[in-house]
């Protein structure tokens, strides 16, 4: 079965400074990824995806994500947080045989930034 | 084009109560989600409509719980005999079928149920 690792619970970061989320999968296919965002009370935003191809994918907002097979990885990166980044960020892997369709989300890392 | 749309946003509920819930996906999505997210965790899968036709449930799922989707358009998600660990929230998401690219999941706001 599929499973996703985010392994810090709450982040804290400057605003201007640079965010490292970290994500590990394990699934024993070729996995599809997603980083989804959300804020307090809200639903989940789709930030990026990774399907296949290009290792680095770009999504909104300013954010990226570098998928790396040998570590079993999808961390997501931006360079400059702003304020409005804080929320909570979930990682998750999506499963997709036969009739199944579903995702499989980690526990989520809280952001909080400070000005 | 509007997006996944969830009523009501916040219910109050007393213990051995029923509730219903409904979500609007996406117009021209076939597939229909539910998910439960508890407090301080990630959503979890509970089951999925590809148009009328629910194809998978999770043991998540118990019999207290029934989702329809009638008419391949919205679906309810009916709780009876409300327990205290029922409190979540129920996040419902729709997207295409067909290849893994047609499949990205939309997710509406969410409607939370605090069963008391």
């Amino acid at each position: 079965a599929q499973s996703v690792t985010q392994p810090d619970i709450h982040i804290t970061v400057s605003e201007g400074a640079s965010l490292e989320l970290r994500c590990n999968y394990s699934y024993g296919a070729t996995p599809y990824l997603f980083w989804y965002v959300q804020s307090p009370g809200q639903g989940l935003q789709l930030l990026l995806k990774y399907f296949s191809g290009d290792t680095l994918v770009q999504g909104i907002k300013g954010f990226e994500a570098e998928f790396k097979r040998s570590q079993s990885s999808f961390n997501l990166r931006k360079p400059s947080v702003h304020w409005s980044d804080a929320a909570e960020y979930f990682c998750a892997v999506g499963r997709y045989t036969g009739t199944a369709s579903k995702l499989t989300f980690g526990t989520g890392t809280r952001l909080q930034v400070t000005l | 084009d509007t997006g996944v749309s969830q009523d009501p946003r916040h219910k109050i509920t007393k213990r051995g109560q029923n509730v219903t819930f409904r979500c609007d996906p996406i117009s021209e999505h076939n597939r229909l989600y539910w998910y439960r997210q508890t407090l301080g965790q990630g959503p979890e899968f509970l089951t999925y409509f590809q148009n009328e036709a629910q194809l998978e449930k999770s043991r998540l799922l118990s019999d207290r719980f029934s989702a329809e989707r009638p008419k391949g358009s919205f679906s309810t998600l009916e709780i009876q005999r409300t327990e205290q660990g029922d409190s979540a929230m129920y996040l419902c998401a729709s997207s295409l079928s067909g290849t893994a690219r047609k499949n990205i999941q939309y997710f509406g706001a969410g409607t939370r149920l605090s069963v008391l």
